[in-house]
């Protein structure tokens, strides 16, 4: 089993949607949780932290599911400029171990 | 402020040939770590440093592999007799690691070709 699994997509949705993407981690020890997005072709760039007791910014909605292991990124009022890959990250096996995921890749469509 | 550097941002070598990539981290992060990126993949963990030491080496494809860092701050990931396979984005990220979560700034990353 993957240490970070995500659902690689596309997810093709219409503009003003509401897209959930879920990743699972294998680590039960993990403490550090993110959401990064990826352009075509770019680096990588944080788009939230995880935190324990769900966080939001904006439209963006992260929770974290201990138990079950997986981390959630909900996006409302879905934009064009939301198209991008989005990257789970998790700790891995020590706490500087940061795991990326391959990845969910999102099209938005007019 | 100046965000993570990396050099070259291309680089076209044939197989065989040593390679030298550079990062320069955000001033005061005191981690660093190499990704390494191939087309249309995720980001494959290569090595971390906490100020010039690297804990974990694990990552490393092979041998040919190593990095190094030096005053805490410019890091070197040097890859030797280089194959077709290495061919691939090398992304550094810099953070300052301290209690709760500490995010990375990726630089733009070095394009490598073997060929």
């Amino acid at each position: 089993r993957k240490e970070v699994e995500q659902d690689p997509g596309p997810f093709n949705v219409p503009e003003g949607a509401t897209v959930a993407f879920n990743c699972t981690y294998s680590n039960s020890a993990s403490q550090s949780f993110f959401w990064y997005r990826q352009d075509c072709r770019k680096e990588p760039k944080l788009l939230m932290s995880v935190y324990s007791s769900g966080n939001e910014d904006g439209r963006f909605t992260a929770q974290l599911n201990r138990a079950s292991q997986y981390i959630s990124l909900l996006i409302r009022d879905s934009k064009l400029s939301d198209s991008a890959t989005y990257l789970c990250v998790v700790n891995g096996d020590s706490s500087y171990k940061l795991i990326f995921g391959s990845g969910t890749r999102l099209l938005v469509r007019p | 402020g100046a965000g993570v550097s990396q050099s070259p941002s291309n680089k076209v070598t044939e197989k065989g040939k040593d390679v030298e990539l550079r990062c320069d981290p955000i001033s005061g992060h005191t981690a660093l770590y190499w990704y390494r990126q191939s087309l249309g993949q995720g980001l494959e963990f290569l090595i971390y440093f906490q100020g010039n030491s690297a804990p974990d080496k694990s990552g490393l494809p092979s041998d040919r592999f190593s990095a190094e860092r030096t005053g805490g701050s410019v890091s070197t990931l040097t890859i030797q007799r280089t194959q077709q396979e290495d061919s691939a984005v090398y992304l550094c990220a810099s953070t300052t690691p301290g209690q709760g979560n500490s995010p990375l700034h990726f630089g733009n990353g070095t394009r490598l070709t073997v060929t």
